[in-house]
């Protein structure tokens, strides 16, 4: 039984650039949900999928938009990245029925120069 | 808003010695509780929850942790520590009834000396 995958592992960007993250969920799972982590914090909420709808979304702006796919994967999405988005992205899938345990990736590191 | 805190950033412990960490939470109803792991590097493993029922949870590789409600606090204690226990812990709160957002403490970073 795959847990969750995230893709790419690492990934170097510049200032104002955009990138795309992408997580599959745990076999099962249709509820996906999206966390920031940066270095030496707790993971911050940023959104969750469910249905192909953002349902839930934390303190993040705009810039940091999302999508669920039928098969229920889904991408994060960053556009003009600023240093400070710098950060490990953790992506969190759960079954919306069962209750709220959500089990985690291994997330992306990305790094702003 | 709820919030979580995690008052130890630091702690060091022998190995073979008992380890408590410490978790506190602010929440206006019945909280989902949890405590994750992460080794360096690597994503969130969830070592035990709390939803309701029995107040001392039991999880992976040795950890429990109890809900005290009049505390507001959920501590989790491992009685004999193992030099791999060494690694960050989080504890989180999240929504009763639906809605799967966790929020997290700031961790606490566990040393194991030899």
């Amino acid at each position: 039984d795959a847990g969750v995958t995230q893709s790419p592992t690492h990934l170097i960007k510049t200032r104002g650039q955009q990138v795309t993250l992408r997580c599959s969920p745990k076999s099962g799972h249709d509820t996906v949900s999206w966390y920031q982590q940066a270095l030496g914090q707790g993971p911050q909420f940023i959104f969750q999928y469910y249905e192909e709808e953002e349902r839930q979304r934390g303190n993040f702006p705009d810039r940091f938009s999302g999508h669920q796919f039928p098969n229920y994967s889904s991408e994060l999405n960053v556009n003009a990245l600023l240093l400070g988005d710098s950060a490990l992205y953790l992506c969190a899938s759960s079954l919306r029925l069962a209750g709220d345990t959500q089990y985690f990736g291994p997330g992306t590191r990305l790094t702003v120069l | 808003a709820q919030s979580v805190t995690q008052p130890d950033i630091h702690i060091t412990v022998s190995e073979g010695a008992s380890l408590e960490l410490r978790c506190n939470y602010s929440y206006g109803a019945t909280p989902y509780l949890f405590w994750y792991v992460q080794s360096p590097g690597q994503g969130l493993q969830l070592l035990l929850k709390y939803f309701s029922g029995d107040t001392l949870v039991q999880g992976i590789k040795g950890f429990e942790a109890e809900f005290k409600r009049s505390q507001s606090s959920f501590n989790l204690r491992k009685p004999s520590v193992h030099w791999s226990d060494a690694a960050e812990y989080f504890c989180a709160v999240g929504l009763t009834g639906g809605g799967n957002k966790l929020t997290f403490g700031t961790g606490t970073q566990l040393k194991v000396e030899l």
